[in-house]
């Protein structure tokens, strides 16, 4: 039973134009969602997150969006720039229950291919 | 500033053969974590340790022993390797609680362990 689910498992998308990569969860007592990025043979990188209190958090040129009434988040990525081809993992947890603010669950990924 | 070190890179074990795989992290973080990726697949949480002399399960801890040495190092071992656990190891820390702030986890992670078990 996959609870954060990334449908799609690869997308491409021009330089300079916006990237979208979604991401559903099914487990309603998430409250706190992030987005990790990964190139080959290197550990996942922090790239942004947001808690169930706000709708939208930015930070450059990455914007996340929450729509909890319909568990769904979004990474949008403008402008989109070839060094940003990577997997991206959504994930998710209980920030505020204890024990299980500590686990994270993630998604399968989903292969972003900015094409110069 | 290291940031989350794993030791080894690489390596390959016999059916049955044992390992400790080795992290360290030097931002007096509070809580450490073990993953494993394979495939086509997310990362999958085997056990953390919320805290310096604690330990707890995850998702997948069959098969598997760690030890928290002190707050720098978390290891992971592999008491009786079975081809099911080749795969890339992931160790990761995270504030987690502590010095009056919010509740932290956004986990950094290290380069990764790559194991193969023949």
């Amino acid at each position: 039973d996959q609870q954060v689910k990334q449908n799609s498992p690869s997308l491409s998308v021009q330089e300079g134009r916006i990237s979208i990569l979604n991401c559903d969860y099914t487990n309603s007592m998430f409250d706190y969602f992030l987005w990790y990025k990964k190139y080959p043979a290197e550990g996942p990188t922090f790239l942004i997150s947001i808690s169930s209190i706000k709708d939208k958090n930015e930070d450059g040129r990455f914007t996340v969006f929450l729509n909890k009434s319909a568990k769904h988040l979004s990474l949008h990525i403008v402008p989109s720039q070839p060094g940003d081809s990577a997997v991206y993992f959504c994930a998710a947890s209980r920030a505020y229950s204890g024990a299980g603010s500590y686990q994270l669950t993630f998604g399968k990924g989903t292969k972003l291919s900015v094409i110069p | 500033n290291a940031g989350v070190t794993q030791t080894p890179k690489f390596q390959v074990l016999k059916t049955g053969q044992s390992m400790t795989l080795q992290c360290a992290q030097d931002m007096n973080h509070n809580s450490m974590y073990w993953y494993r990726q394979d495939p086509g697949m997310g990362l999958r949480l085997i056990y953390y340790s919320a805290s310096e002399g604690t330990t707890d399960k995850g998702e997948v801890p069959n098969g598997y022993n760690v030890s928290r040495l002190n707050k720098r190092e978390f290891s992971l071992r592999l008491e009786s390797a079975a081809p099911s656990q080749t795969s890339v190891y992931f160790c990761a820390s995270s504030v987690g609680f502590g010095g009056g702030q919010p509740f932290n986890n956004e986990q950094f992670f290290g380069p990764g362990t790559r194991l193969t078990v023949l």
